[in-house]
């Protein structure tokens, strides 16, 4: 068990619709990274955020969003669904944002767009 | 701009000799390595990472990684592989002086009996 949280584990909503993605880091870590793995992308990185600032954004659609809160659980915003939007969902969380820093990955939100 | 490659989408090897997953890099500047292993089912689990000093680092399991500057590269090894070791390995790397970490496509480790 990596100590990060993330609900829910499955997700299955239809095209157009909004949906959102929660995750809680380890204790004391106050950096959040998220990942969409897919079968024909691999996994890319979305964004990441430090201590509730935007710290590096990647491949991450603008129907996409997320924030980080004081309390340093992180959310992202999934809105105007498609199916190529199914994939597995990771938050990744670090003590802090040293590039040097290994990541701790949570177990997923597993999301179904029909 | 940086990238990883994994040349191998499968790695297929008998149990109890040794095994190799291949990963090479390219950035500008000095790169950070890490080596990753998913298990059905599960998030990324840390293994071992590069950042500085030797060139050979020892992670978790048994496994090592030789970090080589001349020739990009940054493979895993383990000197005996067990069947649990059947896993998805994804090498990454950042640049020193880059704020993103990328992923390589994953090797898919398979270890028969």
């Amino acid at each position: 068990d990596s100590g990060v949280t993330q609900t829910p584990k499955h997700l299955i909503t239809a095209t157009g619709q909004r949906v959102t993605l929660r995750c809680s880091p380890r204790s004391g870590d106050l950096s959040v990274y998220w990942y969409q793995q897919s079968l024909d992308q691999g996994l890319q990185f979305l964004i990441q955020y430090y201590n509730g600032e935007e710290r590096a954004k990647g491949n991450i659609l603008e129907r996409f969003s997320a924030q980080q809160f004081p309390d340093l659980h992180s959310e992202l915003n999934l809105s105007s669904l498609e199916l190529g939007d199914s994939a597995l969902y990771f938050c990744a969380s670090s003590v802090e944002e040293g590039r040097g820093r290994e990541q701790f990955f949570g177990p997923g939100t597993r999301l179904t767009v029909l | 701009a940086q990238s990883v490659a994994q040349p191998e989408d499968q790695v297929n090897v008998a149990e109890g000799n040794p095994l190799t997953v291949k990963c090479t890099y390219s950035v500008s500047g000095n790169p950070y390595l890490f080596w990753y292993v998913q298990y059905p089912n599960r998030g990324l689990q840390f293994l071992l990472k590069y950042i500085t000093g030797d060139n050979l680092v020892k992670g978790s399991y048994g496994f090592e990684a030789e970090f080589n500057k001349s020739q990009t590269s940054f493979h895993l090894k383990k000197p005996s592989a067990l069947v649990s070791d059947s896993a998805l390995y994804f090498c990454a790397v950042r640049a020193s002086s880059a704020s993103k970490i990328i992923f390589g496509s994953g090797t898919r480790l398979s270890i028969r009996p």
